[in-house]
């Protein structure tokens, strides 16, 4: 069975902090996608980032980043000097490769507040 | 460019009447997924479109669910018989194909009073 994992209901940080957002993962494919979504109040989704299970390089964006750990089934998400627009709700997903279908299997979400 | 663009926004029915929900993916996407949001069961996987044809059709949750897409393009979602539990927002996601990335439309919500 695939599942993910956000153990973090909710986190709230002061603006200019630093904080890292969680996602374990379960899957018994050797092949598989991860990815992380941002759902600000305005209800969209925002695709963030798409990682292949074979590319464990983590990589930065501006003020994000994301630490890929094959070994522990992690893939976390941290954001530098928060801003109050960073608050949203943040969800980390799952994709099989094996299977027919493009399915994303989701995380409960993140909700991040972060107050100024 | 246009992105995925849902209708109507929102939608207020009475139990047991029909909706439905129409969805305009990307321009050139041939993967169209649908999934519903809900409080109490979050992001789930309802549908799987490649082209006009549903090869994963797994997360529909009963017989009242159905959807079509025509053309490769447009797909509409309906909902017979419409129950409480129904109520959600709906959201429509497209991708160049399954192995891409999803972006979503910004989700009818449908309330069943």
């Amino acid at each position: 069975a695939q599942k993910v994992t956000q153990a973090q209901t909710e986190i709230s940080v002061v603006e200019k902090e630093d904080v890292t957002l969680d996602c374990v993962y379960e899957t018994r494919d050797t092949t598989y996608y991860l990815f992380w979504y941002k759902q600000p109040p305005s209800g969209e989704l925002v695709f963030l980032i798409r990682r292949n299970s074979f590319d464990e390089q983590n990589e930065i964006s501006g003020r994000y980043s994301w630490n890929f750990q094959k070994s522990t089934s992690s893939f976390n998400f941290t954001i530098t000097a928060s801003q109050v627009v960073d608050s949203a709700v943040y969800f980390c997903a799952l994709r099989s490769f094996s299977s027919n279908t493009g399915k994303l299997i989701f995380g409960q979400g993140t909700t991040l507040q972060v107050k100024p | 460019g246009a992105g995925v663009s849902q209708s109507p926004s929102n939608k207020v029915t009475e139990k047991g009447k029909d909706v439905e929900l129409r969805c305009d993916p990307i321009s050139g996407h041939t993967a169209l997924y649908w999934y519903r949001q809900s409080l109490g069961q979050g992001l789930e996987f309802l549908i799987y479109f490649q082209g006009n044809s549903a090869p994963d059709k797994s997360g529909l949750p009963s017989d009242r669910f159905s959807a079509e897409r025509t053309g490769g393009s447009v797909s509409t979602l309906t909902i017979q018989r419409t129950q409480q539990e129904d109520s959600a927002v709906y959201l429509c996601a497209s991708s160049l194909s399954n192995s891409y990335e999803q972006y979503f439309g910004p989700g009818t919500r449908l309330t069943v009073t």
